[in-house]
């Protein structure tokens, strides 16, 4: 069963624009990840955020949590048409308070940046 | 750093036949993941290994699907016999996660099957 969903399923935008992605989730998690595919190859991490945290930056990317909602935010600044692939949130979910490392995938967002 | 090795890259069987895949490991990797990931979905967790233990099986098809970890490094994953629906691609994954300490997952290039 996948625990992420993804929102929206496809984003189509011009380079400069700023793109975000959501994720929501449906159990108590250890932390959130965001991946990155590019069509026809494996998936590349981008970013973790654990679940005491709230925010968290890495170059042009911004991740937030919000664990009472159940839910995450992905935002690239300033895409670029090498931003173009698909994004999807995986969760690290915690069984009895602990965390096995089993991560789970939601469906994914297609991104589309236009040069 | 040698990343997740995968072979073979691409796979076209006719169904009732059997495949086979393997996976070597990040070296050091404890944690070891085979997803199927069917084409526009996410992927989806088939197992998970912590060194050569089963952690997670459940979305295993066990009637036609088999994986084994020896020795707690390389791994392989058998369809037997393979179904239509079983065209997918195919992903290894590792990391170094130890209890309680989530870390990322290192992903392989993916097997790309298809049954025809």
């Amino acid at each position: 069963s996948q625990q992420g969903e993804e929102d929206p399923q496809a984003l189509s935008i011009q380079e400069g624009e700023n793109a975000t992605m959501n994720c929501s989730y449906k159990t108590s998690i250890n932390n959130l990840q965001w991946y990155r595919q590019n069509s026809g190859r494996g998936l590349v991490h981008l970013i973790l955020i654990r679940s005491n945290e709230r925010e968290k930056h890495s170059g042009r990317l911004r991740v937030t949590l919000d664990t009472s909602k159940k839910s995450s935010s992905l935002l690239i600044t300033a895409s670029r048409a090498a931003d173009t692939a698909s994004y999807f949130c995986a969760t690290d979910a915690t069984a009895g308070g602990t965390s096995y490392g089993k991560l789970t995938f939601g469906q994914g967002t297609i991104l589309t940046v236009h040069p | 750093e040698a990343g997740v090795a995968q072979s073979p890259r691409y796979k076209i069987i006719e169904k009732r036949q059997s495949v086979a895949f393997w996976c070597n490991p990040i070296s050091g990797h404890a944690t070891l993941y085979w997803y199927q990931q069917i084409l526009g979905q996410g992927p989806k967790l088939l197992i998970q290994f912590q060194n050569n233990g089963v952690v997670d099986d459940s979305q295993l098809p066990k009637d036609r699907f088999s994986a084994e970890r020896l020795k707690g490094v390389d791994s392989t994953l058998k369809i037997q016999p393979a179904k239509l629906e079983d065209s997918a691609v195919y992903l290894c994954a590792s990391s170094s996660f130890r209890a309680g300490i989530g870390v990322e997952a290192f992903f392989g290039q993916g097997t790309r099957l298809t049954v025809v």
